[in-house]
């Protein structure tokens, strides 16, 4: 079965540093796609980004980036020059493919990221 | 707005009655998916249906049911609700049309069920 774990329950750190949340996922499928979604105290999610498994490239978007490494089965999310705003919990998934068009997100517990001003 | 409209968005009710939560997937998707968000088992995937057909099931509970209808709304119903189903209820849809794995799923703003 598919599992993601977010090892880090809760990050606090101040306004300005930078901070990475991990993500280890387990899967026996050779395509997949993993997910990052934001779900700030307003309760909806967020989609931040979603990456296939044949892709490795790092992405950067504004003070956004992730490093997705298949070899170590991690997708860390690193937010640069950290602000208020970031403040959310924060959940990696992994889309599980059942054939026939069964589909779902498995997700990981979340991480609640703090930033302090 | 991301496109899917769940409603009503609180729903405060006793134990043992039955409610319905009711989702409007984005225009042209086919699939829609249920999730529930509680404090003890974080984000479980509970349904996925695809142009009105049940695809997949996860974690629901005897006393939950689903469909979706020919206009591919979705409707979750909760029976004999207990305490321990308080929580926020997600719908997501996918697809723009196609069950391709990875299309991206969005979600609706959720419908938080307190149970009293």
């Amino acid at each position: 079965a598919q599992k993601v774990t977010q090892a880090q329950t809760e990050i606090s750190v101040v306004e300005k540093e930078d901070v990475t949340l991990d993500c280890v996922y387990e899967t026996r499928d050779t395509t997949y796609y993993l997910f990052w979604y934001k779900q700030p105290p307003s309760g909806e999610l967020v989609f931040l980004i979603r990456r296939n498994s044949f892709d490795e490239q790092n992405e950067i978007s504004g003070r956004y980036s992730w490093n997705f490494q298949k070899s170590t089965s991690s997708f860390n999310f690193t937010i640069t020059a950290s602000q208020v705003v970031d403040s959310a919990v924060y959940f990696c998934a992994l889309s599980e493919d059942g054939g026939q068009g069964a589909q779902k997100l498995v997700f990981g517990q979340g991480t609640r990221l703090t930033i302090n001003p | 707005d991301s496109g899917v409209t769940q409603t009503p968005k609180h729903l405060i009710t006793a134990t043992g009655q039955r409610v319905t939560l009711r989702c409007s997937p984005r225009s042209g998707d086919l699939s829609v998916y249920w999730y529930q968000q509680s404090l003890d088992q974080g984000l479980q995937f509970l349904i996925q249906y695809y142009n009105g057909e049940e695809r997949a099931k996860g974690n629901i509970l005897e006393r939950f049911s689903a469909q979706q209808f020919p206009d591919l709304h979705s409707e979750l119903n909760l029976s004999s609700l207990e305490l321990g189903d308080s929580a926020l209820y997600f719908c997501a849809s996918s697809g723009q049309g196609s069950t391709k794995i990875g299309d991206g799923y969005t979600f609706g703003s959720g419908t938080r069920l307190t149970v009293v």
